[in-house]
């Protein structure tokens, strides 16, 4: 069974800071999915990552990708406040299907 | 345009009623999903529609029914729900079946229905 794990689960920043979020995966998989909600909304996608080595950057966040490593990162560069949310990785399910498999989440809180 | 609409917003049924959710997207996508979520947890995939067929079903219980009836339309079907059921229910589209896998594609989701089951 496919199993997608990210931390810290949890993660409150002072405005201004840098921090990396984890996301761990257990099958093999070279593509991999950055999502945000806000609470009570739905999802934005963020970042699609395709291969290998994939960097991808959208202002204060920079999303990475290991597939040998089965890890991606998700940077936030400079916290400000607008950045708080839950942001959760996803992987394709190895049965090759139109599955997303969604990590734990993790719930972002900046504070001044 | 790239909306995904979901009606109602919010929704208290009992349990012993009938309702649907209707879920819309004019992007021209061949993929459609219902996703259920619950406070604090990611979302679990229901179903998927590809090219308007039934391709995955999560093993859902019966009595969530889903239904497309043309490319742009997805409804799910409820009936006899229990108090668990109650979570923020997700539509999603995607371009093609098969671009998550094999091409460039991501999901679109919608704003969702919160519902609540007495």
């Amino acid at each position: 069974e496919l199993k997608v794990e990210q931390n810290p689960l949890f993660l409150s920043m002072q405005e201004g800071k840098n921090y990396t979020i984890y996301c761990n995966y257990s099958t093999t998989s070279d593509r991999l999915y950055w999502y945000r909600q806000d609470p009570g909304k739905s999802l934005e996608s963020l970042f699609v990552l395709l291969s290998n080595g994939a960097v991808k950057q959208e202002g204060r966040l920079m999303a990475s990708l290991d597939t040998k490593a089965r890890l991606s990162t998700l940077h936030i560069t400079a916290a400000v406040h607008d950045l708080s949310a839950t942001y959760f990785c996803a992987v394709v399910a190895y049965d090759n299907t139109d599955k997303l498999i969604f990590g734990t989440g993790t719930r972002l809180q900046v504070f001044p | 345009d790239t909306e995904v609409t979901q009606t109602p917003k919010h929704l208290v049924m009992g349990m012993t009623n009938k309702k649907s959710l209707k879920c819309e997207q004019h992007m021209g996508h061949r993929a459609m999903y219902w996703y259920k979520q619950k406070a604090k947890k990611p979302p679990e995939l229901m179903f998927v529609y590809s090219y308007e067929k039934l391709s995955i079903n999560e093993s859902v219980p019966s009595r969530f029914s889903p239904e497309c009836p043309n490319s742009s339309l997805l409804n799910l079907h409820l009936h006899a729900l229990q108090p668990e059921d109650s979570a923020l229910y997700l539509c999603a589209s995607s371009q093609l079946p098969g671009g998550l896998v094999y091409g460039t594609d991501t999901q679109y989701f919608g704003p969702g229905t919160r519902l609540t089951v007495l």
